[in-house]
């Protein structure tokens, strides 16, 4: 099973300020099966970016995927205040099928 | 648009089986492209991926979970479903339902979650 580590737990930011969250596999991922959602307080997860740096419909463009084979990197350019929530990367691994989340980052408020 | 909403038991007791099912609105269940998942999320915990089950009828589970999970179909009503049995107080989670889309291996569309608590 591959295993998905973020880094840091949690990210203490202003708005305006550049977000970089990272996460990285155990073994190499295909970058075409590797998500990143965006989770807030009392709701389910929303869909940012698919196949590693794909935007998903209606995800504005400050938002931005990067990386390949074990090291792939969510930026959110210019942080809103609607942006502080917590972060999951997933990835897809055909043999056998199976889907893995990363454990979190929260990106906060300082 | 596609709209997804699970409905079950928001409590279980130990050891029994929890039971949701989820109904999708919006579009065919039968849709090729698509895969329909369970997703869990323990309180102040991360998510955890329960399994899915292909529109073809073809299921994949976690393998920690496997030896306790049914995903099924219910094409006439439009809705699949998760039995997880021999539940425990560590089952006790959010359940989430969601389409994933085989082509990109993503979940786009969520359901919005259901609490499940298991206690006597």
């Amino acid at each position: 099973e591959i295993v998905l580590t973020q880094s840091p737990g949690t990210l203490s930011l202003s708005p305006g300020e550049r977000a970089t969250l990272s996460c990285r596999a155990s073994q190499s991922v295909s970058s075409s099966y590797l998500a990143w959602y965006q989770q807030k307080p009392g709701q389910a997860p929303r869909l940012l970016i698919y196949g590693a740096s794909s935007r998903a419909t209606g995800i504005p463009d400050r938002f931005s995927g990067s990386g390949s084979g074990t090291d792939f990197t969510l930026t959110i350019s210019r942080l809103e205040p609607e942006d502080f929530a917590v972060y999951y990367c997933q990835q897809y691994g055909s043999s056998p099928p199976a889907l893995t989340f990363g454990g979190g980052t929260k990106v906060e408020i300082k | 648009q596609l709209q997804l909403q699970e409905s079950g038991s928001g409590l279980v007791k130990p050891s029994q089986t929890l039971s949701l099912t989820c109904a999708v609105s919006g579009g065919s269940i039968s849709s090729g492209g698509y895969s329909w998942s369970w997703i869990r999320q323990p309180p102040g915990k991360g998510l955890e991926w329960i399994g899915y089950i292909y529109h073809s009828g073809s299921t994949y589970y976690n393998p920690s979970l496997k030896s306790r999970v049914t995903i099924s179909v219910d094409r006439s009503k439009n809705q699949f479903s998760l039995k997880l049995s021999s539940v425990t107080a560590a089952d006790t989670a959010v359940y989430y339902c969601a389409s994933y889309i085989v082509v990109v291996g993503a979940f786009d569309i969520w359901g919005q979650g259901t609490m499940v608590t298991v206690s006597s």
